[in-house]
Order: structure tokens, then C-alpha cells, then sequence
């Protein structure tokens, strides 16, 4: 149990255009995702957090205009990368929280590998 | 906010060998510390943690150690395995009182494990 999707694996667009990220709980229902992004041989930067219906959290630092998020359903969050940039090129990651309460156990997506031409 | 200290960033050891990641961390009401490892190009998989009201959980070749006092908590793999090689994530979250906090991620730590 406790599967987390994403789609797609990897995704190259060009200066300007928008990409959607799909994170998807499988066999769980996930109040809380989460947003990752990760640079080659870094840790995990925590982008936002994505509570099912309501507005995404957002860390310091981070644009929400141009990284939307929609946590439509218990299974289903989205990240939205606006108007890419090449700066934009990253692994973007999601995590998805089982449980509530005291209970803080995260399963990672597999990634997105966004590369912005 | 609470902040991660991991060490070291990278580590060498010889097949059969022991490996010992080290991570701090600077709020007292930290109570919940996960260990992640990460191959390369892959997800983050949770394969240990540890709750404040334990000092040692044992999982195979995998143990946690937590000092709750000296607020820091090491990863320990023993008879280490060439698959043992990836990226070691050590986090910790808060308890808000009824709910938790977010996982803050250490930097990590690459460990080699040469045949």
C-alpha cells in the first residue's frame, strides 16, 4: 500500500508555455501533498504544502503565481509551472501524507524531470 | 522554524563495512524522525523511523539511534551492500500540539559502498 504516482516522468517544453503536474495518491487518501523540488545532488527544497480544499501554502521564497497548485480531491494535486523558464529546469517532486493526527508518514512520488528549452 | 544539520555529506566504506550518518536538528519539540534513502534518478523511500518516545528502533541491517536530550539521531547500516549506495535523507517535523508539522529534510548524504 501507500503508492503515489506522478505524471508525467519527464517533460521538455519551451520558453513561455505552461506544464502541468499531476501527483496522485493510489491506494490512500491524502489530505496533505506535498511539493518538492530538487536540483542534481541536492537535498529536497519544500516548494508547498496542499491541503484537499483549500489554498496551496507556500514557502518563503517561492512565486504562487507562477507555481499553482490545485489539491482538487483526496487523491489528486497539481502543480502548474506558468510562463517556464530554463531556470525553471528542475526535478519536481510530491509527497503524499497518510494519516492525520500524530500519524506524519510521507511517500515520495517518482518525480518529474521538467526541462524548459 | 527548526532546522536539520546532516553529516557527512559524503561516504566511502568498504563492502562488509558499518556506515554511520549523523543529523541534528534545533527544536526540542521535533518528535518525529524519518530516514529516506534515494537511488539515483528515483524517489525518496522512507525505510526507518523513529518516534521521541523510543531512544533505538532496529530494522535488519538498519537501525536509528535518537539522543532526544543531546537533540540528534544517527542512521546505522550495518554489513553493508553495494545496493546500500544512494542518497541518505534524515528529517524531522514538529508536533503543533494534535497535529504535525512538515518534514524539514536534511542535506543529505551520498554513501559509496565499494565491492
Amino acid at each position: 500500500g501507500a503508492v503515489v504516482s506522478q505524471h508525467p516522468s519527464r517533460v521538455i517544453c519551451k520558453s513561455g508555455t505552461s506544464v502541468k503536474i499531476e501527483c496522485r495518491s493510489l491506494d490512500f487518501q491524502a489530505t496533505t501533498m506535498f511539493w518538492y523540488r530538487q536540483f542534481p545532488k541536492k537535498s529536497l527544497m519544500l516548494m508547498a504544502t496542499s491541503n484537499e480544499g483549500s489554498k496551496a501554502t507556500y514557502e518563503q521564497g517561492v512565486e504562487k503565481d507562477k507555481f499553482l497548485i490545485n489539491h482538487a480531491s483526496l487523491t489528486l494535486s497539481t502543480l502548474t509551472v506558468t510562463s517556464a523558464h530554463p531556470e525553471d529546469s528542475s526535478f519536481y517532486i510530491c509527497s503524499a501524507r497518510r494519516g492525520q493526527g500524530l500519524s506524519n508518514e510521507q511517500f515520495f512520488g517518482p518525480g518529474t524531470r521538467l526541462t524548459v528549452l | 522554524g527548526e532546522n536539520v544539520e546532516q553529516h557527512p555529506s559524503t561516504l566511502s566504506v568498504q563492502e562488509g563495512d558499518s556506515a554511520v550518518i549523523k543529523c541534528t536538528y534545533s527544536d526540542s519539540a521535533s518528535n518525529y524522525f524519518p530516514w529516506y534513502k534515494q537511488e539515483l534518478g528515483k524517489r525518496p523511500q522512507l525505510i526507518i523511523d523513529i518516534r521521541s518516545n523510543v531512544g533505538e528502533k532496529k530494522d535488519q541491517r538498519i537501525a536509528v539511534t535518537l539522543n532526544k536530550t543531546a537533540k540528534h539521531f544517527s542512521l546505522h547500516i550495518t554489513e553493508t551492500q553495494p545496493e546500500d549506495s544512494a542518497v541518505y535523507f534524515c528529517a524531522a517535523s514538529v508536533d503543533y500540539g494534535g497535529s504535525q508539522g512538515n518534514l524539514i529534510f536534511g542535506k543529505g548524504t551520498k554513501l559509496s559502498v565499494k565491492p
